[in-house]
């Protein structure tokens, strides 16, 4: 089947502007994960939706990232008054909702960069 | 709290020779590993996972990896290197329940040398 996507793939944006990234995840996967991938660095853990309880959002690095997901379907993460360190590559990934046993699916990204 | 550390930020090999990208682990309790490739300009892939079944463990593309909790250490190896497996490699703990999230390592650089 489908495999997560995001849109944009690419997004630039000038300093102090709004953006918002999409997260379609896999049918059926009621785990939703955001993560940021810093150029030359690993990833950071940012946001993590499970079904209808309330969000994990401990990665969130200030007040400008938030994030809104639909029932068990689309997320959006928005970053507000962007900042040149905001600059990255968001990755979401999704689960089925088996804990520990579950894998998590990785989509190809959106790459932000802020001028 | 769980953390991975990689050792080696790049790792050199020639084409046909062993492969070995080291993986220090820790965690306060028996922990769930894993290793993703992440080749240039395209996205993460699940090489392979250790869920507290057997501790070596087999992924795809010819890699393996052997958990030992005595020296907390999740070593990803290959026999023997191909050009295709030029990439970025990355170790990776995951939470326990309520929270899922994966905590990655910094990445080891993978080239190859034909």
């Amino acid at each position: 089947g489908a495999g997560v996507s995001q849109s944009p793939s690419n997004k630039v944006t000038e300093k102090g502007k709004d953006v918002e990234l999409r997260c379609d995840p896999i049918s059926g996967h009621t785990a939703l994960y955001w993560y940021r991938q810093r150029l030359g660095q690993g990833l950071e853990f940012l946001i993590y939706f499970q079904g209808n309880s309330a969000p994990d959002k401990s990665g969130l690095p200030s007040d400008r990232f938030s994030a809104e997901r639909t029932g068990e379907s689309v997320s959006t993460l928005t970053i507000q008054r962007t900042q040149q360190e905001d600059s990255a590559v968001y990755l979401c990934a999704s689960s089925l909702p088996g804990g520990v046993e579950e894998t998590q699916y990785f989509g190809p990204g959106t790459r932000l960069l802020v001028l | 709290a769980q953390s991975v550390t990689q050792l080696d930020s790049h790792v050199s090999v020639s084409e046909g020779t062993p492969v070995l990208l080291r993986c220090n682990y820790s965690s306060s309790y028996s922990p769930s590993l894993f290793w993703y490739v992440q080749h240039p300009n395209k996205g993460l892939q699940l090489l392979l996972k250790y869920t507290s079944a057997a501790t070596l463990v087999k992924g795809i593309n010819g890699f393996e990896a052997e958990f030992k909790k005595s020296e907390t250490s999740f070593h990803l190896t290959k026999p023997s290197a191909h050009m295709s497996d030029a990439a970025e490699y990355f170790c990776v703990v995951r939470g326990f329940f309520g929270n899922e999230k994966l905590t990655f390592g910094t990445g080891t650089r993978l080239t190859i040398i034909p």
